[in-house]
């Protein structure tokens, strides 16, 4: 079974740093992965997702991020942050198997200071 | 395209009634519905797996006596909460895939308060 782990819960940034968010995943094969961003009260929105090929993805918002098989990672970054960025940010893996399940991380809260 | 609705947004309901909660996609035929339960500042936890004209599959732990889950067609999946307790408040939020697709279009939620 696939787990994933988003190690940290907060992150602060300044408006217009640069945003780095960890995601590590386990899975006994080559994993399909998303990011999703959720506001408060919403539901969730895809940034971006890899299912093959190229490891490095762009998404919206601009949003990337690097399929890392060797580290089990795949991490999201932002060069510049903006304040709407704060929110709720999930990374989820899917199985290659029938189920198509999906297993998300705990998530991290992205705080943005003006 | 691949938009999923639900219905209702919110719903506040007395304790021992039943609530039901329906998933439809919009503009495909879905394959599977899934059904998440998010508590407050929690992530997503995956309840079951529906297929159109199958029962559902419940992942461990979730009873499924208490969360009916009924695939009637390839557009629409409800979930009834039966005899809801006010620890059953929460955010359920659906999704769905599409043919032979890896990707899940998910549904804006369901806020459930059960007084």
């Amino acid at each position: 079974a696939q787990s994933v782990t988003q190690p940290d819960i907060h992150i602060t940034v300044s408006e217009g740093a640069s945003l780095e968010l960890r995601c590590n995943y386990s899975y006994g094969a080559t994993p399909y992965l998303f990011w999703y961003v959720q506001s408060p009260g919403q539901g969730l929105q895809l940034l971006l997702k890899y299912f093959s090929g190229d490891t490095l993805v762009q998404g919206i918002k601009g949003f990337e991020a690097e399929f890392k098989r060797s580290q089990s990672s795949f991490n999201l970054r932002k060069p510049s942050v903006h304040w709407s960025d704060a929110a709720e940010y999930f990374c989820a893996v899917g199985a290659r198997d029938s189920s198509y399940k999906l297993i998300f991380g705990s998530g991290t809260r992205l705080l943005v200071r003006p | 395209g691949a938009v999923v609705s639900q219905h209702p947004s919110r719903v506040i309901c007395k304790s021992g009634t039943s609530v039901k909660i329906e998933c439809r996609s919009l503009d495909f035929q879905a394959t599977t519905m899934f059904w998440y339960r998010q508590f407050p500042k929690q992530s997503l936890m995956l309840m079951a797996t529906s297929n159109e004209g199958s029962k559902a599959t419940y992942e461990q732990g979730v009873e499924k006596d208490k969360f009916l889950i009924n695939h009637a067609s390839l557009t629409l999946s409800t979930l009834t909460v039966t005899s809801a307790h006010p620890e059953d408040s929460s955010f359920y939020i659906c999704s769905a895939r599409a043919g032979q697709g890896l990707e899940q279009f998910f549904g804006p939620g369901t806020r459930l308060t059960v007084l």
